[in-house]
Protein backbone atom coordinates (compact mmCIF):
# COMPACT_ATOMS: atom_id res chain seq x y z
CA UNK A 1 0.00 0.00 0.00
CA UNK A 2 1.27 3.18 -0.89
CA UNK A 3 2.03 5.88 2.49
CA UNK A 4 3.97 8.73 3.28
CA UNK A 5 5.25 8.87 7.25
CA UNK A 6 6.26 12.02 8.35
CA UNK A 7 8.36 12.70 11.43
CA UNK A 8 8.76 13.60 14.16
CA UNK A 9 5.16 14.78 14.77
CA UNK A 10 6.32 18.00 16.42
CA UNK A 11 9.97 19.73 16.92
CA UNK A 12 10.34 22.51 18.70
CA UNK A 13 13.57 24.25 17.91
CA UNK A 14 15.87 27.80 19.18
CA UNK A 15 15.66 31.06 17.28
CA UNK A 16 18.87 29.87 15.14
CA UNK A 17 18.93 26.24 15.87
CA UNK A 18 19.38 24.06 12.40
CA UNK A 19 17.04 21.04 12.06
CA UNK A 20 15.85 18.62 9.40
CA UNK A 21 12.00 17.46 9.30
CA UNK A 22 11.64 13.15 7.39
CA UNK A 23 9.34 12.11 4.96
CA UNK A 24 9.48 8.71 3.93
CA UNK A 25 7.28 6.95 1.47
CA UNK A 26 6.44 3.69 -0.28
CA UNK A 27 4.70 3.88 -3.33
CA UNK A 28 4.99 1.37 -6.83
CA UNK A 29 6.42 4.09 -8.63
CA UNK A 30 7.28 8.03 -7.84
CA UNK A 31 6.03 10.75 -10.03
CA UNK A 32 6.54 13.83 -7.97
CA UNK A 33 6.92 14.81 -3.89
CA UNK A 34 6.22 17.66 -3.29
CA UNK A 35 6.42 20.08 0.20
CA UNK A 36 3.64 22.43 1.30
CA UNK A 37 3.77 25.08 4.11
CA UNK A 38 0.50 25.13 6.34
CA UNK A 39 0.03 28.12 8.59
CA UNK A 40 -2.85 28.10 11.66
CA UNK A 41 -6.37 28.42 9.55
CA UNK A 42 -4.91 28.50 6.32
CA UNK A 43 -4.71 26.56 3.51
CA UNK A 44 -1.20 24.97 2.48
CA UNK A 45 0.99 26.98 0.50
CA UNK A 46 3.80 24.77 -2.09
CA UNK A 47 7.21 25.13 -1.60
CA UNK A 48 9.06 22.80 -3.39
CA UNK A 49 8.62 19.80 -6.04
CA UNK A 50 11.23 17.02 -6.29
CA UNK A 51 11.16 14.72 -8.86
CA UNK A 52 14.20 11.84 -8.87
CA UNK A 53 16.60 10.78 -6.00
CA UNK A 54 19.40 13.15 -5.65
CA UNK A 55 17.38 16.55 -6.63
CA UNK A 56 17.67 19.41 -3.89
CA UNK A 57 16.06 22.79 -4.18
CA UNK A 58 16.77 25.75 -1.78
CA UNK A 59 14.15 28.23 -0.97
CA UNK A 60 15.27 31.00 1.73
CA UNK A 61 16.09 29.00 4.95
CA UNK A 62 14.66 25.42 3.61
CA UNK A 63 16.53 23.15 1.24
CA UNK A 64 14.56 19.97 0.49
CA UNK A 65 16.71 16.24 -1.00
CA UNK A 66 15.19 13.02 -2.08
CA UNK A 67 16.24 10.23 -1.87
CA UNK A 68 14.71 6.75 -3.01
CA UNK A 69 12.88 6.06 0.37
CA UNK A 70 12.78 9.58 1.95
CA UNK A 71 13.14 13.59 1.49
CA UNK A 72 14.51 15.79 4.05
CA UNK A 73 13.56 19.41 4.98
CA UNK A 74 16.47 21.10 6.41
CA UNK A 75 16.22 24.44 8.06
CA UNK A 76 19.21 26.29 8.78
CA UNK A 77 19.05 29.58 11.49
CA UNK A 78 15.10 29.00 11.34
CA UNK A 79 13.24 32.19 13.14
CA UNK A 80 9.78 31.81 14.21
CA UNK A 81 8.31 33.39 11.25
CA UNK A 82 8.96 29.89 9.96
CA UNK A 83 6.65 28.18 12.55
CA UNK A 84 4.30 26.13 10.44
CA UNK A 85 2.91 22.38 9.98
CA UNK A 86 4.64 21.42 7.15
CA UNK A 87 3.03 18.61 5.57
CA UNK A 88 5.14 15.67 2.75
CA UNK A 89 2.65 14.51 -0.44
CA UNK A 90 3.64 12.20 -3.02
CA UNK A 91 2.20 11.73 -6.04
CA UNK A 92 2.56 7.79 -7.55
CA UNK A 93 2.51 6.47 -11.15
CA UNK A 94 -0.55 4.25 -10.73
CA UNK A 95 -3.03 7.23 -9.59
CA UNK A 96 -3.01 8.07 -13.65
CA UNK A 97 -2.96 11.83 -15.05
CA UNK A 98 -4.24 14.15 -12.03
CA UNK A 99 -1.78 15.67 -9.79
CA UNK A 100 -4.60 16.65 -7.19
CA UNK A 101 -4.25 12.37 -6.59
CA UNK A 102 -1.34 12.97 -3.89
CA UNK A 103 -0.87 10.63 -0.87
CA UNK A 104 -0.33 13.37 2.13
CA UNK A 105 1.04 12.93 5.32
CA UNK A 106 0.42 14.01 8.40
CA UNK A 107 2.97 17.18 9.17
CA UNK A 108 5.14 18.28 11.04
CA UNK A 109 4.34 21.13 13.57
CA UNK A 110 7.35 22.98 14.10
CA UNK A 111 7.80 25.74 16.45
CA UNK A 112 10.62 28.33 16.60
CA UNK A 113 11.23 30.39 20.08
CA UNK A 114 12.95 33.03 19.89
CA UNK B 1 -5.69 38.04 -8.25
CA UNK B 2 -7.69 36.35 -5.20
CA UNK B 3 -6.47 32.95 -6.28
CA UNK B 4 -8.76 30.21 -4.39
CA UNK B 5 -11.95 31.56 -2.61
CA UNK B 6 -13.93 29.64 0.05
CA UNK B 7 -16.90 30.20 1.27
CA UNK B 8 -18.37 29.60 3.85
CA UNK B 9 -14.88 30.01 6.26
CA UNK B 10 -17.19 28.07 9.19
CA UNK B 11 -20.52 26.72 9.62
CA UNK B 12 -22.84 24.25 12.17
CA UNK B 13 -24.95 21.98 10.22
CA UNK B 14 -27.17 19.64 12.39
CA UNK B 15 -27.57 15.73 11.06
CA UNK B 16 -29.29 15.11 8.29
CA UNK B 17 -29.08 19.04 6.50
CA UNK B 18 -27.52 19.97 3.08
CA UNK B 19 -24.96 22.72 2.40
CA UNK B 20 -22.89 23.33 -0.96
CA UNK B 21 -19.46 24.05 0.06
CA UNK B 22 -18.59 27.20 -2.67
CA UNK B 23 -15.19 27.24 -4.18
CA UNK B 24 -14.02 29.75 -7.27
CA UNK B 25 -10.60 30.74 -8.32
CA UNK B 26 -9.39 33.00 -11.00
CA UNK B 27 -6.12 31.55 -12.73
CA UNK B 28 -7.70 30.12 -15.21
CA UNK B 29 -6.94 26.63 -13.92
CA UNK B 30 -8.29 23.23 -15.50
CA UNK B 31 -7.60 21.37 -12.59
CA UNK B 32 -9.93 21.53 -9.37
CA UNK B 33 -9.57 20.04 -5.94
CA UNK B 34 -12.01 18.99 -2.89
CA UNK B 35 -10.12 17.97 0.06
CA UNK B 36 -10.49 17.13 3.96
CA UNK B 37 -8.74 17.09 6.52
CA UNK B 38 -9.18 15.77 9.78
CA UNK B 39 -7.32 16.40 12.92
CA UNK B 40 -4.06 14.60 13.07
CA UNK B 41 -4.62 13.01 9.72
CA UNK B 42 -3.08 13.82 6.32
CA UNK B 43 -5.44 15.36 3.52
CA UNK B 44 -7.69 12.87 1.80
CA UNK B 45 -9.20 13.59 -2.01
CA UNK B 46 -12.94 13.84 -2.21
CA UNK B 47 -13.18 14.73 -5.67
CA UNK B 48 -11.49 16.10 -8.52
CA UNK B 49 -12.51 17.73 -12.11
CA UNK B 50 -10.05 18.39 -14.91
CA UNK B 51 -12.23 20.77 -16.81
CA UNK B 52 -15.88 21.85 -16.95
CA UNK B 53 -18.23 19.19 -17.43
CA UNK B 54 -15.30 16.86 -16.21
CA UNK B 55 -15.69 15.28 -12.71
CA UNK B 56 -14.38 12.26 -10.80
CA UNK B 57 -14.06 10.45 -7.42
CA UNK B 58 -11.26 11.09 -5.26
CA UNK B 59 -10.37 8.54 -2.57
CA UNK B 60 -13.26 9.64 -0.31
CA UNK B 61 -16.19 10.51 -1.99
CA UNK B 62 -19.48 8.71 -0.59
CA UNK B 63 -21.91 11.49 0.89
CA UNK B 64 -20.70 14.14 -1.45
CA UNK B 65 -21.25 15.25 -4.87
CA UNK B 66 -19.56 17.85 -7.23
CA UNK B 67 -20.48 19.74 -10.22
CA UNK B 68 -18.29 21.82 -12.80
CA UNK B 69 -20.64 24.14 -15.19
CA UNK B 70 -17.53 26.41 -15.70
CA UNK B 71 -13.76 27.07 -15.29
CA UNK B 72 -13.91 29.01 -12.17
CA UNK B 73 -16.75 27.35 -9.77
CA UNK B 74 -16.11 23.81 -8.12
CA UNK B 75 -18.91 23.75 -5.62
CA UNK B 76 -19.14 20.59 -3.02
CA UNK B 77 -22.69 19.32 -2.25
CA UNK B 78 -23.03 17.78 1.40
CA UNK B 79 -26.57 15.52 1.41
CA UNK B 80 -27.84 14.24 4.36
CA UNK B 81 -24.72 15.31 6.87
CA UNK B 82 -23.17 12.85 9.48
CA UNK B 83 -21.23 13.83 12.17
CA UNK B 84 -18.27 11.91 10.13
CA UNK B 85 -18.25 14.80 8.11
CA UNK B 86 -16.86 16.99 10.71
CA UNK B 87 -13.68 18.23 9.34
CA UNK B 88 -11.93 21.08 7.13
CA UNK B 89 -13.05 21.07 3.70
CA UNK B 90 -10.11 22.27 1.32
CA UNK B 91 -10.62 23.47 -2.53
CA UNK B 92 -7.50 23.42 -4.60
CA UNK B 93 -6.50 23.99 -8.51
CA UNK B 94 -3.43 23.54 -10.24
CA UNK B 95 -3.05 24.56 -14.17
CA UNK B 96 -1.57 21.59 -15.39
CA UNK B 97 -0.81 17.76 -14.53
CA UNK B 98 2.14 15.55 -14.46
CA UNK B 99 4.74 14.64 -15.71
CA UNK B 100 4.94 18.67 -16.02
CA UNK B 101 3.13 18.88 -12.40
CA UNK B 102 2.12 22.53 -11.40
CA UNK B 103 1.45 22.88 -8.00
CA UNK B 104 -1.62 23.01 -6.25
CA UNK B 105 -3.06 25.81 -4.90
CA UNK B 106 -5.42 25.75 -2.00
CA UNK B 107 -8.00 28.11 -0.30
CA UNK B 108 -8.05 28.70 3.14
CA UNK B 109 -10.93 25.94 4.03
CA UNK B 110 -14.08 25.82 5.54
CA UNK B 111 -14.27 24.94 8.73
CA UNK B 112 -17.86 22.68 9.37
CA UNK B 113 -19.17 21.08 12.32
CA UNK B 114 -22.05 18.52 12.42
CA UNK B 115 -23.90 18.00 15.62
Amino acid sequence: EDQVTQSPEALRLQEGESSSLNCSYTVSGLRGLFWYRQDPGKGPEFLFTLYSAGEEKEKERLKATLTKKESFLHITAPKPEDSATYLCAVQAFNYGGSQGNLIFGKGTKLSVKP
Amino acid sequence: NAGVTQTPKFRILKIGQSMTLQCTQDMNHNYMYWYRQDPGMGLKLIYYSVGAGITDKGEVPNGYNVSRSTTEDFPLRLELAAPSQTSVYFCASSYISAPQSSPLHFGNGTRLTVT
